[in-house]
């Protein structure tokens, strides 16, 4: 039962590479979310979307670019990477958005910039 | 004011003891109460909701929501070393359309055997 599903774990970029993370879930949620966490500021919402074929901003969305592949998918690309963009990412998946916050996150990708 | 706030600890505890974890918040509007559980290097997953005022017990594990004095708490009795991981809480409201989920910056958890 694999739930979501983070690529890559872990990945090191220089300052203006590009990269895209990937995310995928097997549970049929129609909600899916980014997240960065960073040491004394909690869980950022980057971007969401809460069904297949729309996305929205969230909290941080600057310098990102998602995109809602399929109702399982949902990637974020980093255009041109930043040393504040060095966090931990995390996909998160729900059945509904709005439905009392049950999200299903995935294990997380370690991203560095250098 | 951040809108939600909670001691990141860290908080060390002997094994079987009973733990309080809180949080604060300012937006009068948050209806369902979440506390996470994270463990080192996972994702965060869903411990337990309340919605409104209250109480909600599963386990060893009690939330408490007072929205009077916008407080929440998480207690833990008879704590085990594998409880020892990062207390989240989150809190939701509705907000053009969609839920805002907004969550606390995590409490960090030893309990020692």
């Amino acid at each position: 039962n694999a739930g979501v599903t983070q690529t890559p774990k872990f990945q090191v970029l220089k300052t203006g590479q590009s990269m895209t993370l990937q995310c995928a879930q097997d549970m049929n949620h129609n909600s899916m979310y980014w997240y960065r966490q960073d040491p004394g500021m909690g869980l950022r919402l980057i971007y969401y979307s809460a069904s297949e074929g729309t996305t929205d901003k969230g909290e941080v969305p600057n310098g990102y670019n998602v995109s809602r592949l399929n109702k399982r998918e949902f990637s974020l690309r980093l255009e041109s990477a930043a040393p504040s963009q060095t966090s931990v990412y995390f996909c998160a998946s729900s059945e509904l958005a709005g439905v009392t916050g049950e999200l299903f996150f995935g294990e997380g990708s370690r991203l560095t910039v250098l | 004011q951040k809108e939600v706030e909670q001691d990141p600890g860290p908080l060390s505890v002997p094994e079987g003891a009973i733990v309080s974890l809180n949080c604060t918040y300012s937006n009068s509007a948050f209806q369902y109460f979440m506390w996470y559980r994270q463990y080192s290097r996972k994702g965060p997953e869903l411990l337990m909701y309340t919605y409104s005022s209250g109480n909600k017990e599963d386990g060893r594990f009690t939330a408490q929501v007072d929205k009077s004095s916008k407080y929440i708490s998480l207690f833990i009795r008879d704590s085990q070393p594998s409880d020892s991981a990062t207390y989240l809480c989150a809190m939701s409201e509705w907000e053009g359309g969609s839920e805002k989920l907004v969550f606390g910056k995590g409490t960090k958890l030893t309990v020692n055997p």
